[in-house]
């Protein structure tokens, strides 16, 4: 089974502030997934990647497939930003290959 | 179009008793998940359905959960008899095209067995 690690755990910054978020997984995989859960616990879907990056307003994501590794980064934070952000690794077509980190929870003071 | 539905938001019930948790995915999406999420084990995935039918249900986590799609447009998610242990955040997503794409969650349903 895929170990995905994520870091930080917990994230406090300055709103404008360039913010990295980190995933790390054991395993090759098809896929990865990035979500955001809201404080009021609603879960977003911001982006699936499977290689290079993606962007979507001031949210961006990279993958290195070769590294296993994926990041996410926040540009010109804003306190609206503050969510706890998951990553799941997709590495098979069943349950078993759906693995998620334990998140990061970001606080993005005025 | 109104998003995935999730119904009830807040259950509270009794050890032993039977809980029904319902969803209804986005119209036209022919992928459905049903989620947990406890601080213990963050999240996980408990079953997938495609074409209203189970494709994994690997996640369940033991006999007592029991999961149905009898359409297109609903799902039902059962816990016969609940636990105490089984008080955590249950969502359901909805997408097309399998796991690989973009999913949709629900508002989730928080269950407390006490």
């Amino acid at each position: 089974k895929n170990e995905v690690e994520q870091s930080p755990q917990n994230l406090t910054a300055q709103e404008g502030e360039f913010i990295t978020i980190n995933c790390s997984y054991s395993v090759g995989i098809s896929a990865l997934h990035w979500l955001q859960q809201h404080p009021g616990g609603g879960i977003v879907s911001l982006f699936m990647l499977s290689s290079g990056k993606k962007k979507h307003g001031r949210l961006i994501a990279t993958i290195n497939i070769q590294e296993k590794h994926s990041s996410l980064h926040i540009t010109a934070s804003h306190p609206r930003d503050s969510a706890v952000y998951i990553c799941a690794a997709i590495s098979g077509g069943g349950a078993d290959g759906l693995t998620f980190g334990k998140g990061t929870h970001l606080i993005i003071q005025p | 179009d109104a998003g995935v539905i999730q119904s009830p938001r807040h259950e509270v019930t009794e050890m032993g008793q039977e809980v029904t948790l319902r969803c209804k995915p986005i119209s036209g999406h022919d992928y459905l998940f049903w989620y947990r999420q406890t601080m213990m084990r963050g999240l996980e995935l408990l079953i997938y359905f495609n074409n209203n039918v189970p494709i994994d249900d690997s996640g369940m986590p033991e006999d007592r959960f029991s999961a149905k799609m009898p359409n297109a447009s609903f799902s039902t998610l059962k816990i016969q008899p609940s636990e105490p242990r089984d008080s955590a955040v249950y969502f359901c997503a909805s997408t097309t095209g399998g796991l690989g794409n973009i999913q949709y969650f629900g508002a989730g349903t928080r269950l407390s067995v006490l």
